[in-house]
């Protein structure tokens, strides 16, 4: 009865390797986000889809490509990966696109060699 | 450019006493706050949030103040107990940037029995 589920919880992989991450959520949300959490410990947006449509693109590299085919997933896929991406992934999700709280998921901690 | 500021990296408070965790902004067009509680290898959940029409929410043993003139916010836990130490994110969300929240760094509480 997971709320937000996301895979791998871990991924480790060699820079210059195309590596997706997979989001799900079962709340009937129509508002998905992705979070990057740093080696800083800050948690920063980089994307925001409502209803399988972009609404937020943060200063992103073109390498990182979110896909939605539902309303229910919201994949994140990334090219050539560089150590400055080892990271903690958090996907999100809300009702809405003005709605107040949003549900995480557990995380995906990327690792790149 | 740190919007939202957690000057405290962790806190340590003895079982049944108050814990108070500090949250300080610098954008005005902030209109929703929230507190988000995250243990280890878990996503953030969401605790307790306040608008900024208000300047305190309660919702059981947590509390937040919002003091608007000074640009600052805290969350009150009262009686402290070991379950609540987990890390401890403030955000804030502004309604005409979209529902981009912007999180601060976190405060470890650390709630000694």
């Amino acid at each position: 009865d997971t709320a937000v589920s996301q895979t791998p919880k871990y991924l480790v992989t060699q820079m210059g390797n195309d590596k997706s991450i997979k989001c799900e959520q079962n709340l009937g949300h129509d508002t998905m986000y992705w979070y990057k959490q740093d080696s800083k410990k800050f948690l920063k947006i980089m994307f925001s889809y409502n209803n399988k449509e972009l609404i937020i693109n943060e200063t992103v590299p073109n390498r990182f490509s979110p896909k939605s085919p539902d309303k229910a997933h919201l994949n994140l896929h990334i090219n050539s990966l560089e150590l400055g991406d080892s990271a903690v992934y958090f996907c999100a999700s809300s009702s809405g696109t003005v709605t107040r709280e949003q549900f995480f998921g557990p995380g995906t901690r990327l690792t790149v060699l | 450019d740190q919007q939202v500021k957690q000057n405290s990296p962790s806190l340590s408070v003895q079982e049944g006493r108050i814990s108070i965790l500090n949250c300080d902004y610098t954008n005005s067009m902030f209109d929703y706050f929230l507190w988000y509680k995250k243990y280890p290898a878990e996503g953030p959940t969401f605790l307790i949030s306040i608008s900024s029409i208000k300047d305190k929410n309660e919702d059981g043993r947590f509390t937040v103040f919002l003091n608007k003139s000074a640009k600052h916010l805290s969350l009150h836990i009262v009686p402290s107990q070991p379950g609540d130490s987990a890390v401890y994110f403030c955000a804030a969300r502004a309604m005409e940037y979209g529902n981009k929240l912007v999180f601060g760094a976190g405060t470890i509480l650390r709630v000694k029995s």
